[in-house]
């Protein structure tokens, strides 16, 4: 079965310093995609990125950088000089290979809460 | 703009009674999903659909039963036998293509019992 593991339930940083977020995941599966969500307070999910099992290139998109590598199945978020806006909670997730028709069917971590401060 | 829209923002549900959550996309997506979000947890799969007039039972579909009419419209239906059914309720949907399609959600409903 697939496992998806978010060991930081609540990270609390000031301003402008730096915060990483760590995923760890189990799967048997040697294709698969990982995906990074956003929820502010708001409720809603926000799909931040997505990396599929054969591309373990690290991915900077503005201040978010995101660090994957295979051979520790691990897939780490760096959120870099952290602002208010950034306060939600963080979700890794795993996609299922399997449903080809349509779709995928996702394992979610248990999420990380970010507080930032100002 | 095209996106999801789901509906109340807020339920209150009466002992024994089956409450309906409305979820809708003008995306075209061929995809539909529930899920199920408690506090400080992650999200748990309640149900999916990947075409009309078919749909899968997900993680935890016990006491839920869904309907996929339309492509626009998936709705949730939190029957009596869902004993614990207090929660944060999302939907979502994806394109077709796989497994690296992200889905995109809704602002979610939130239950609650009288």
């Amino acid at each position: 079965a697939q496992k998806v593991t978010q060991a930081q339930t609540e990270i609390s940083v000031v301003e402008k310093e730096d915060v990483t977020l760590d995923c760890v995941y189990e799967t048997r599966d040697t294709t698969y995609y990982l995906f990074w969500y956003k929820q502010p307070p708001s409720g809603e999910l926000v799909f931040l990125i997505r990396r599929n099992s054969f591309d373990e290139q690290n991915e900077i998109s503005g201040r978010y950088s995101w660090n994957f590598q295979k051979s520790t199945s691990s897939f780490n978020f760096t959120i870099t000089a952290s602002q208010v806006v950034d306060s939600a909670v963080y979700f890794c997730a795993l996609s299922e290979v399997g449903l080809k028709a349509a779709g995928n069917k996702l394992t979610f971590g248990g999420g990380t809460r970010v507080l930032v401060k100002p | 703009d095209g996106g999801i829209t789901q509906s109340p923002k807020y339920l209150f549900r009466k002992e024994g009674q089956n409450v309906t959550l409305s979820c809708e996309q003008n995306l075209n997506h061929d995809a539909m999903y529930w899920y199920r979000q408690d506090p400080g947890q992650g999200l748990r799969l309640i149900y999916y659909s990947q075409i009309v007039n078919d749909f899968q039972k997900g993680d935890i579909a016990e006491g839920y039963s869904v309907s996929r009419e339309k492509k626009e419209s998936f709705p949730l239906t939190v029957t009596s036998a869902q004993k614990n059914p207090t929660a944060f309720y999302l939907c979502a949907s994806s394109r077709a293509g796989g497994e690296n399609q992200p889905q995109h959600f809704g602002d979610g409903t939130r239950l609650s019992i009288l």
